[in-house]
C-alpha cells in the first residue's frame, strides 16, 4: 500500500532534541520532496520544511537553526530533527510527500510531548 | 513577513454551496499560481483537494472547486454534505521561492 508511515509517539525533556522518522513505502522515494507540518493542540497546521529529491532543504524562518532534515535513500526515510525543544513545540508532526507547492500523502503523524 | 488570511468559521446547510477565501497580505500574492487546499477532519491525516488554484487531484469529488482573483483565493464546495464538516486551510507557494504559507485554517460546520 502506498503510504508515508511515521513512528510511535515520544516524549522530551525541554532543551533536549528530537529526530522523527517517516517511511516511504511501495512508491518511488526519490522522486519527490517531502514536507514536514506540524499541528500544536488546538492550532492549524504549520509548515516547518521540504527535502528535494537530491536533498536540498528550505525551512521555514521560524524554526532556522533548530531544524534539520535528511533521507536515507537505501531505507526510504525521511527524518526530522527538531533541536532545542520547549513546551510550544509540543504538537503532531506530519511528514507529507508531494511536490515544491503541494502535499499530496501525508503520513499518519507522530505527537511529540516536551514537559519536564 | 505575508501571510494568508482565512475565516475562522463558516457554515452552511445540506445541498447548499459555500466558498471559502484565502487573502494574501503581500502584494505579491496575486501573481501566485500554486495555491493549493487541504481539508482536515480532527483526529485524521489531512488531504489535498485543490493545486495549482484550480486543479482536483484524481478521486477528489468535482464539488470542490478552488479560483483566484488577484489576492484572494477561494475553495467552493458545492452540494454541501455532512461529511464536509472538517477544517480547511489554503497554503501558497511562489515559484523560485524557498517557502510554503498555510493560511489559518477554516472550520466548515454544515447544520
Amino acid at each position: 500500500q502506498v503510504q508515508m508511515v511515521q513512528s510511535g509517539a515520544e516524549v522530551r525533556k525541554p532543551g533536549a532534541s528530537v529526530k522523527l522518522p517517516c517511511e516511504a513505502s511501495e512508491f518511488s522515494f526519490s522522486k519527490y520532496y517531502i514536507h514536514w507540518v506540524r499541528q500544536a493542540p488546538g492550532q492549524g497546521l504549520e509548515w516547518m520544511g521540504v527535502i528535494n529529491p537530491a536533498g536540498a532543504t528550505n525551512y521555514a524562518q521560524t524554526f532556522q537553526g533548530r531544524i534539520t532534515l535528511t533521507t536515507d535513500t537505501s531505507t526510504s526515510t525521511a527524518y526530522m530533527e527538531l533541536r532545542s525543544l520547549r513546551s510550544e513545540d509540543t504538537a503532531i508532526y506530519y511528514c507529507a510527500r508531494g511536490f515544491l507547492d503541494r502535499m499530496d500523502l501525508w503520513g499518519n503523524g507522530t505527537t511529540v510531548t516536551v514537559s519536564s | 513577513q505575508s501571510a494568508l488570511t482565512q475565516p475562522a468559521s463558516v457554515s452552511g446547510s445540506p445541498g447548499q454551496s459555500i466558498t471559502i477565501s484565502c487573502i494574501g497580505t503581500s502584494s505579491e500574492f496575486a501573481n501566485y499560481v500554486y495555491v493549493s487546499w487541504y481539508q482536515h477532519h480532527p483526529g485524521k491525516v489531512p488531504k489535498l483537494i485543490i493545486y495549482e488554484v484550480d486543479h482536483r487531484p484524481s478521486g477528489v469529488s468535482n464539488r470542490f472547486s478552488g479560483s483566484k482573483s488577484g489576492s484572494r483565493a477561494s475553495l467552493t464546495i458545492s452540494g454541501l454534505r455532512t461529511e464536509d464538516e472538517a477544517y480547511y486551510y489554503c497554503t501558497s507557494y511562489r515559484g523560485g521561492s524557498t517557502y510554503v504559507l498555510f493560511g489559518g485554517g477554516t472550520k466548515l460546520t454544515v447544520l
